[in-house]
């Protein structure tokens, strides 16, 4: 079994239906991210957490929010999904970087949502 | 200017040579860079961190320029199974992940 999983991995929905995308991982990480990855664009960061008590928004969190329900459990929400969040969605997670600042990424296996 | 730029290929290059791509980026004050291997519809995996001195992990070898502002992947004895796209990746910090800029990946097909 994947250390992290994404529900669901793909989903189509109509302009304005709230979509929830959920993340669990079995790596013990504090850290957990989500990103959003288009064509022509590197992936971009839309909300991270540091444990179940921090949230913080990324580089594109309109849109979008986020609750981190558990340590192992962070979930992404569109609350009206819109056509441009057409995208594949990655929840990844992380340790404290080491001293070499690498801090490696484990990302989830992705979400292909469709918004028509 | 895009804050790491990477040319999008596609590189088509036969099995058993060796191929290099580079990746350049704009923060003069990045600390930490990393090549991360994504295959077609799968999620992104780490493939190796660049260290200042350059580092080789079997027949990859990476290499970072500070004073030209660029990192490069060089693949040597190139196997079918290396065919994917390489996302080159930078950060500002040597604490956290939260300002990475990824790089829109070079895509690298092995021919038989």
């Amino acid at each position: 079994d994947a250390d992290v999983t994404q529900t669901p991995r793909n989903r189509i929905t109509k302009t304005g239906k709230r979509i929830m995308l959920e993340c669990s991982q079995t790596k013990g990480h504090d850290r957990m991210y989500w990103y959003r990855q288009d064509p022509g664009l590197g992936l971009r960061l839309i909300y991270y957490s540091f444990d179940v008590k921090d949230i913080n928004k990324g580089e594109i969190s309109d849109g979008y929010s986020v609750s981190r329900q558990a340590q192992a459990k962070f979930s992404l929400s569109l609350e009206s999904a819109i056509p441009n969040q057409t995208a594949l969605y990655f929840c990844a997670t992380s340790d404290y970087p080491d001293r070499e600042g690498t801090g490696e990424l484990f990302f989830g296996e992705g979400s292909r949502l469709t918004v028509l | 200017r895009k804050e790491v730029e990477q040319d999008p290929g596609p590189f088509n290059v036969p099995e058993g040579a060796t191929v290099a791509f580079n990746c350049t980026y704009s923060n003069s004050a990045s600390q930490s860079f990393f090549w991360y291997r994504q295959d077609c519809r799968k999620e992104p995996k780490l493939l190796m961190s660049v260290y200042s001195s350059g580092n080789e992990d079997g027949r990859f070898t990476a290499q970072l320029n500070r004073a030209s502002q660029y990192i490069s992947l060089l693949i040597r004895d190139s196997k079918l199974s290396d065919s994917a796209t390489y996302l080159c990746v930078v950060n500002p910090s040597n604490f956290g992940n939260e300002k990475l800029t990824f790089g829109t990946g070079t895509r690298l097909t092995i021919i038989p």
